[in-house]
């Protein structure tokens, strides 16, 4: 079984600050981890995956979040807050094999960005 | 443009009556999924399918039916609706050929029962 936890339903920061989205995941086999971004009334776009290759991962928009097995976090991170990132975040877990089509995700964290 | 094609946008039901959702994908994807997303409980799996012809249950099935006969169709069949149903379903596919680990979703169908 595998599962998600992101720390904080809602976070605020000001235009230009760190942005960090916590997610925690638990998994019984090396997992397949993805964050995406949900813009009011719209689907889901992809922001970036971990696949086992490199555990810093960048994706788009300056997003960038890090694979650490120890911690079993993929947290997500962004150095300069824009206005244009408020928006709900999702992590997300797959595991392997035939189990490979079935998402587990967390519960969502909306960001808020403060002029 | 290539991605999943998701039929309603946005429906209304009675209580008691059936429809069937749509979803259609183009990139020849072996995996399809389908996603149920209420607030603050992220998106939950409904069904999912590994190919044509194959299809599980997943974290939320009960009232809900799915089929698979082609590779590109994945529709989402609703029984008899209930006020619980009401939500946004999102479908999607994947692939994970050529090292390609990315899922690609529709834009939703916002269903509400009445």
């Amino acid at each position: 079984a595998q599962s998600v936890t992101q720390l904080g339903s809602h976070v605020s920061v000001s235009e230009g600050a760190l942005v960090l989205l916590r997610c925690n995941y638990s998994s019984s086999v090396p997992p397949y981890l993805f964050w995406y971004v949900q813009y009011p009334n719209q689907g889901l776009q992809l922001l970036l995956k971990y696949t086992s290759a490199a555990t810093l991962v960048k994706g788009i928009n300056g997003f960038e979040a890090e694979f650490k097995k120890s911690e079993t976090s993929f947290h997500l991170t962004k150095p300069s807050a824009h206005m244009s990132d408020a928006a709900e975040y999702f992590c997300a877990v797959s595991a392997g094999g035939t189990s490979y089509g079935k998402l587990t995700f967390g519960q969502g964290t909306i960001l808020t960005v403060h002029p | 443009n290539a991605g999943v094609t998701q039929t309603p946008k946005f429906q209304v039901l009675k209580t008691g009556q059936s429809m069937t959702l749509q979803c259609a994908q183009d990139m020849n994807h072996e995996y399809m999924s389908w996603y149920r997303q209420d607030p603050g409980m992220g998106l939950r799996l409904i069904h999912y399918s590994v190919g044509a012809g194959i299809t599980d249950q997943g974290e939320v099935p009960n009232g809900y039916n799915v089929s698979r006969s082609t590779t590109e169709d994945f529709p989402l069949r609703l029984l008899s609706a209930a006020p619980s149903q009401t939500s946004v379903y999102f479908c999607a596919s994947s692939d994970r050929s050529r090292g390609n680990y990315g899922y690609t979703f529709g834009s939703g169908t916002r269903l509400t029962v009445v």
